[in-house]
């Protein structure tokens, strides 16, 4: 199947800093992203679509100038969390969904943050 | 996307079939059965869609039923290594620019 990488895999930060997270789709081209987040013992939970070449589409409760998303082009897109909190702390996934609607989405190996 | 229910956990031996269940009773007839897994701390991987058919790939088998109200998936020898948890999810065609939804999904142990 087609290959998702997410970098970088772990991280840890201050309080305060900014991290970023991004998701390249390595074999195919991505004109859809999603971001997602999962805190422990839970499901995923969307928190953004991105689309190559406009804004993202944010979800209720998810503050978007707190929770960048650039999608640049069709492989890549960021995810920049800034002013980084301990309650940020969690497992963020992005997965990708390629041209003409095609179902199958692949998603990257997962970023776990912690901020301190 | 048509809700799901799946049990919340299941075991399975080493080298035995592992057959998940999976209702979907609302199921609309263009809407497509697909099954992700989640192992622990790593990102979903997507395992088998389909739509009437009976369909089998390198990691799995999917039974549907005729009706199209339930499905299994079937891992014929499952390993320690599919230890995960499976998510089944429905969803019409053409919906690649829309999220996926996923439920509790069940968590399956394999042991030795």
């Amino acid at each position: 199947g087609a290959v998702v990488s997410q970098h970088p895999s772990r991280v840890i930060c201050k309080s305060g800093t900014s991290v970023k997270i991004e998701c390249r789709s390595l074999d195919f081209q991505a004109t859809t992203m999603f971001w997602y987040r999962q805190f422990p013992k839970q499901s995923l939970m969307l928190m953004a679509t991105s689309n190559e070449g406009s804004k993202a589409t944010y979800e209720q409760g998810v503050e978007k100038d707190k929770f960048l998303i650039n999608h640049a082009s069709l492989t890549l897109s960021t995810l920049t969390v800034t002013s980084a909190h301990p309650e940020d702390s969690s497992f963020y996934i992005c997965s990708a969904s390629g041209a003409g609607g095609m179902n199958i989405q692949y998603f990257g190996a997962g970023t776990r943050l912690s901020v301190l | 996307d048509a809700k799901t229910t799946q049990p919340p956990s299941m075991d399975c031996a080493e080298g035995r079939a592992a057959n998940l269940p999976c209702n979907h009773s609302t199921i609309s007839g263009n809407e497509y059965v697909y099954w992700y897994r989640q192992i622990h701390s790593q990102g979903p991987q997507y395992i088998i869609h389909g739509l009437k058919n009976n369909e089998t790939n390198e990691m799995a088998s999917l039974i549907i039923t005729e009706d199209r109200k339930s499905s299994t998936l079937i891992l014929p020898h499952a390993t320690l290594r599919d230890t995960a948890v499976y998510y089944c999810i429905v969803r019409p065609p053409n919906s690649g620019y829309s999220t996926l939804t996923f439920g509790k999904g069940t968590m399956l142990l394999v042991s030795p």
